[in-house]
């Protein structure tokens, strides 16, 4: 599997769009892009994902570079209930293959 | 639906004491994973199944055991309770292979080992 890397923690303004990146440079063609959040106490929760094409769903927007090697995960206007720990998981789509959470990003979302 | 539930919220074990950690799940889900989180850490598989008895072990398997007798239930055991074990523990599912289909969790099992 590739490895990612994320900031370890971030900071936006409520009402503002949140722009988490990752970089995921060995990545290879047969392998997806999954981001999952964590609120403090709780089990994770799927946000979304993608191969190579900009993807939008009610949560987030995941736009992934035409070189494939980073992303970026938007969440548009940026409340205080998203404060929570971002994982960006890259993971090939063949097989019984799992999803292995590093350490995230910290998102705080402030007033 | 319920999702993915979780018994017990909370745990306090003594070093060698056995349990079992319940999960269930309502979404007829063929893949089922337990997990562990360390604090400060992110989520280290235990051992998956993808559908009733069928299981396979995951990066840290020792100390655990599981069964899926049943495409609901996935219940997680551990025979000699170390303190090592100390962590938080989530069951999830999914429909199909998880690097194609988003995980569902449940809520976690908080597990003291003293």
């Amino acid at each position: 599997d590739a490895k990612t890397t994320q900031p370890p923690s971030m900071d936006c303004a409520e009402g503002r769009a949140a722009n988490l990146p990752c970089n995921h440079s060995t990545i290879s063609g047969n392998e997806y892009v999954y981001w999952y959040r964590q609120i403090h106490s709780q089990g994770p929760q799927y946000i979304i994902h993608g191969l190579k094409n900009n993807e939008t769903n009610e949560m987030a927007s995941l736009i992934i570079t035409e070189d494939r090697k980073s992303s970026t995960l938007i969440l548009p206007h940026a409340t205080l209930r998203d404060t929570a720990v971002y994982y960006c998981i890259v993971r090939v789509a063949t097989g019984y293959s799992t999803l292995t959470f590093g350490k995230g990003t910290m998102l705080l979302v402030s007033p | 639906n319920a999702g993915v539930t979780q018994t017990p919220k909370f745990r306090i074990l003594k070093i060698g004491q056995s349990m079992t950690l319940q999960c269930t799940q309502d979404m007829n889900h063929n893949y089922m994973y337990w997990y562990r989180q360390d604090p400060g850490m992110g989520l280290k598989l235990i051992y998956y199944s993808v559908g009733a008895g069928i299981t396979d072990k995951g990066e840290v398997p020792n100390g655990y055991n599981v069964s899926r007798s049943t495409t609901e239930d996935f219940p997680l055991r551990l025979e000699l309770a170390a303190p090592s074990q100390t962590s938080v523990y989530f069951c999830a599912s999914s429909p199909g292979l998880a690097s194609l289909y988003e995980q569902y969790f449940g809520p976690g099992t908080r597990l003291t080992v003293t």
